[in-house]
C-alpha cells in the first residue's frame, strides 16, 4: 500500500530556519498537505500544494515539492517558540478525500 | 460554529467493556472520518463516511463499529475494549465541495484500556 514517511524529531534554535522533510510513494498523489498539531490539540491544516507546483510560499512557510523524487519539504523561516508542535505531511488523490498521513515530526525549539 | 466536537476528552475502560466515542460537526460536511494516533505511527484511518447512511472501513477497522444516521454525527463504537486500543482518537470532517479537501479535526479523545 501507499506510504508516507517522515523523521520523528527535529531540534532548531530560535530564529533559525526549520526544514521538515517527507517522502511519499504514491505517484498519483494530487494534493500534498502539511498539518500542525499543538500539544493536547487536534490537527490543523497549515498549508498545501497541488502536484503540478514546485514551490509555494506563504509568509514564513515555504513548501517545496520534488515530484520526480516524491519528496516534500516544509521550511519555516525565523522559527519561534510558538512553532513547537508535531508536523504531519499527508497526501491524497483527486476526487478522494481519504488522506494518508506520515508519522509526524516533533519540532523542538532551543532558546 | 463549534466546528468538530468530540466527547469525552478522556476515558479509562477495563478490558472487555464497550463504549461509544461521540463526534459531531456543525459545518454540514459530507465526509467524516475517525483516526487513531499512536506514538511513532502517525494517524491511521479507522472508518470513514462519505454521507449519511454510507460508511466504509479504513486501514485499521477491527474492533470498531460506526454508523452515520445524520450528516452531523459519526459515533465510533468499541465493542469489547482491548489494551491495544489504548490511543488518542480523532474525528475529522471535510466538505466534498472543497477543492482542497481540507479536513477539520476535533480535539481528540484519550482512551486508556487496562
Amino acid at each position: 500500500g501507499e506510504d508516507v514517511e517522515q523523521s520523528l524529531f527535529l531540534s532548531v534554535r530560535e530564529g533559525d530556519s526549520s526544514v521538515i522533510n517527507c517522502t511519499y510513494t504514491d505517484s498519483s498523489s494530487t494534493y500534498l498537505y502539511w498539518y500542525k498539531q499543538e500539544p493536547g490539540a487536534g490537527l490543523q491544516l497549515l498549508t498545501y500544494i497541488f502536484s503540478n507546483m514546485d514551490m509555494k510560499q506563504d509568509q514564513r512557510l515555504t513548501v517545496l515539492l520534488n515530484k520526480k523524487d516524491k519528496h516534500l519539504s516544509l521550511r519555516i523561516a525565523d522559527t519561534q517558540t510558538g512553532d513547537s508542535a508535531i508536523y504531519f505531511c499527508a497526501d491524497t488523490n483527486f476526487g478522494n478525500e481519504k488522506l494518508t498521513f506520515g508519522t509526524g515530526t516533533r519540532l523542538t525549539i532551543i532558546p | 460554529n463549534a466546528g468538530v466536537t468530540q466527547t469525552p476528552k478522556f476515558q479509562v475502560l477495563k478490558t472487555g467493556q464497550s463504549m461509544t466515542l461521540q463526534c459531531a460537526q456543525d459545518m454540514n460536511h459530507e465526509y467524516m472520518s475517525w483516526y487513531r494516533q499512536d506514538p511513532g505511527m502517525g494517524l491511521r484511518l479507522i472508518h470513514y463516511s462519505v454521507g449519511a447512511g454510507i460508511t466504509d472501513q479504513g486501514e485499521v477497522p477491527n474492533g470498531y463499529n460506526v454508523s452515520r444516521s445524520t450528516t452531523e454525527d459519526f459515533p465510533l463504537r468499541l465493542l469489547s475494549a482491548a489494551p491495544s486500543q489504548t490511543s488518542v482518537y480523532f474525528c475529522a470532517s471535510s466538505s466534498g465541495t472543497s477543492r482542497v479537501y481540507e479536513q477539520y479535526f476535533g480535539p481528540g479523545t484519550r482512551l486508556t484500556v487496562t
